[in-house]
């Protein structure tokens, strides 16, 4: 089991540069999730997906921000233009559908925007 | 709606010290509730997980019962190491809603 794969690891770049993350979930998980980790904010869930399909996008700050999800196996997460409060760790977490299921976490993407 | 309060940290206890994270939940239905540990540069890890009410959760020396009549799901640990200094999440799931607490902060001192 590999886990869920994150690239890259830091991403360093300047105000309104693009940015995409990237995520490769476990495989035989259904569920993709997206969150944004902050000192000030926390834990946010961003998106999450179902069967590759958007489920709840209402956590995505605003239309700078969008995700996709092409096939199972991968996923993006875009930054089009990028602003210095975008930094933070950005997470996707994968899981099986059932309700019992834990999500299993990526090692996360740490953005700096400057 | 459903949500997660747990204690605020940071919680700093000495080597074999008795460790209690407190977490409270809000929800309709009958949620999945979780610990999750978070070390330095990482990203969350499941610690223990109970699915219905008075299951109780363990892994590495950590606890917590699903209490449905308190709604909780405090996480306990009796003797507490150096290497358990982390941040603790507790969360639930109820369907595709997975809503975390704010994590609490622990630190062992040797």
């Amino acid at each position: 089991d590999a886990g869920v794969i994150q690239s890259p690891r830091h991403e360093v770049t300047e105000m309104g540069q693009e940015v995409t993350l990237r995520c490769k979930p476990i495989s035989g998980h259904n569920s993709l999730f997206w969150y944004r980790q902050t000192m000030m904010r926390g834990l946010e869930l961003l998106i999450y997906f179902n069967n590759n399909v958007p489920i709840d996008d209402s956590g995505m700050p605003e239309d700078r921000f969008s995700a996709k999800m092409p096939n199972a196996s991968f996923s993006t997460l875009k930054i089009q233009p990028s602003e210095p409060r975008d930094s933070a760790v950005y997470f996707c977490a994968s899981s099986r559908t059932a309700k019992d299921s834990p999500l299993h976490f990526g090692n996360g993407t740490r953005l700096t925007v400057t | 709606g459903n949500s997660v309060t747990q204690m605020e940290g940071p919680v700093t206890l000495s080597e074999e010290a008795f460790l209690t994270i407190n977490c409270t939940y809000t929800a309709t239905g009958y949620p999945s509730l979780f610990w999750y540990v978070q070390y330095p540069g990482e990203g969350l890890q499941l610690l223990l997980k109970a699915t219905k009410a008075d299951d109780k959760g363990s892994n590495k020396g950590f606890e917590a019962t699903y209490r449905k009549e308190t709604t909780s799901f405090h996480l306990e640990k009796g003797s507490v190491q150096v290497s358990d200094s982390a941040v603790y999440f507790c969360a639930l799931r109820n369907n595709n809603d997975m809503r975390f607490g704010a994590g609490t902060r622990l630190t062992v001192k040797p």
